[in-house]
């Protein structure tokens, strides 16, 4: 089934990079994603990678996949204060579009 | 644009007691999916329908039901509710297009219910 794991907590200073890291257990996963939550608000979907591919940039995020060791990360560069908030990623696979999500990582940015 | 209405944003009920939180999908979405998220935890799917039929179906209890109407709103309907429901529950809707992998879902903004 899927299993998705990510560490909890990141402090990170303005303007530098930040790195949020996950782990997952379905190999037939076929894309993953990023979502952002702020307080009190909904979940916003920030960028997506399809499985086959190993890297995606979308202006200051990077995401990187590593297939083999199923290893999922998120670099935000130039980290804002608007940055800070839970941070979880999720899997679905073709066919059934349920997300499997992981335990969310808070990142807060300090000015 | 339009974004997925979810209602009410706050709920408060005692325990045994029953809830109905209403979703409105994006117009002209026609898929609609349930999350709960308890507190510190990540969101766990509950059950999506797709021109108002159950498409998936998760961790939803007994206790629990969900219809999509005609007008694809949905409803997520809560009886005997627990204090163990206490919870964020999200509804996101998306636009199922054959031939395409990816649904993206648009997340509503949740309804807090609360067990007393």
């Amino acid at each position: 089934g899927e299993d998705v794991e990510q560490s909890l907590f990141l402090s990170v200073r303005e303007g530098d990079s930040s790195v949020i890291n996950c782990t997952y257990t379905d190999s037939s996963s076929t894309y993953l994603y990023w979502y952002k939550q702020e307080p009190g608000a909904g979940l916003q979907l920030l960028t997506y990678i399809f499985s086959n591919m190993d890297m995606k940039q979308d202006q200051r995020l990077t995401v990187l996949l590593n297939k083999k060791d199923k290893h999922l990360s998120l670099r935000i560069a130039d980290t804002q204060t608007g940055d800070s908030a839970i941070y979880f990623c999720a899997e679905s696979i073709y066919g059934n579009n349920r997300l499997a999500f992981g335990k969310g990582n808070q990142v807060v940015v300090i000015p | 644009a339009a974004g997925v209405i979810q209602s009410p944003r706050h709920l408060i009920k005692e325990k045994r007691e029953t809830a109905t939180l209403k979703c409105y999908p994006i117009p002209r979405h026609d898929t609609v999916y349930w999350y709960q998220q308890g507190p510190g935890q990540d969101p766990q799917f509950l059950i999506s329908f797709y021109e108002k039929m159950q498409s998936d179906k998760g961790s939803i209890p007994d206790r629990f039901s969900a219809q999509q109407f005609s007008d694809y709103h949905s409803e997520l309907n809560m009886s005997s509710l627990e204090l163990g429901d206490s919870a964020l529950y999200f509804c996101a809707s998306s636009l199922s297009a054959s031939g395409r992998a990816l649904d993206e879902q648009y997340f509503g903004p949740g309804t807090r219910l609360t067990v007393t």
